[in-house]
């Protein structure tokens, strides 16, 4: 399977742990996004990284929140002192910085559930 | 502020008509429109995209229509099948981000297409 990967599907919480989600993108794709969706809602553009570089981080990004892609290739996004309001699908994309313009290829998410 | 609008939560058909989603957007710098379907338990997938020089991109089963003017534009699938039933998302990009991957995306419609 050749698509962008996402670790874990799922994961239950308590309010005021920290927790980890990781993405591994397609091979290629030297850009990666974070994406976050609530129910009802679109996906809402939370940050996104040319190879290991961080370019771009939404408002919607708090101080608790911090992403990494160490070697250009997966990436990790942290929250701390999770909240229930952080509840929410967490998707990763990638893309190819060399398209016109860019169509995204999104992974399956990591569902979070702080109780 | 939601630039991107899908007015319609919800959209029923029979199988063999034609479904007509649409979106409106208000933001007059974007530049290039995607359509995103997604079924459960999965990741957005890319549908079919349109830039604004253009005002209709046909694939397949799938056509979309951009009015510029109106600030609009439409999805159509003819004819629908009961595959494609779904959440239906449009996504927006603005002059400068078209090749960043930054979309905006509208709320979704979900589509059912009924045998």
């Amino acid at each position: 399977d050749t698509g962008v990967s996402q670790n874990p599907r799922h994961k239950i919480t308590k309010r005021g742990q920290n927790v980890t989600f990781r993405c591994d993108p397609i091979s290629e794709h030297n850009r990666l996004y974070w994406y976050r969706q609530t129910l009802g809602q679109g996906p809402e553009f939370l940050t996104y990284f040319q190879n290991e570089a961080q370019l771009e981080k939404s408002r919607l990004l708090s101080d608790r929140f911090s992403a990494e892609r160490p070697k250009g290739s997966f990436s990790t996004l942290e929250i701390q002192r999770t909240e229930q309001g952080d509840s929410a699908m967490y998707l990763c994309a990638s893309s190819f910085e060399g398209d016109r313009f860019t169509k995204l290829f999104f992974g399956s998410g990591t569902q979070l559930s702080v109780l | 502020d939601q630039q991107v609008k899908q007015n319609s939560p919800s959209l029923s058909v029979q199988e063999g008509r034609i479904s007509i989603l649409n979106c409106d957007y208000t933001n007059s710098m974007f530049d290039y429109f995607l359509w995103y379907k997604k079924y459960p338990a999965e990741g957005p997938t890319f549908l079919i995209s349109i830039s604004s020089i253009k005002d209709k991109n046909e694939d397949g089963r799938f056509t979309v229509f951009l009015n510029k003017s109106a600030k609009h534009l439409s999805l159509h699938i003819v004819p629908s099948q009961p595959g494609d039933s779904a959440v239906y998302f449009c996504a927006a990009s603005a002059v400068g981000s078209s090749n960043t991957g930054k979309l905006i995306f509208g709320q979704g419609t979900t589509l059912q297409v009924k045998p």
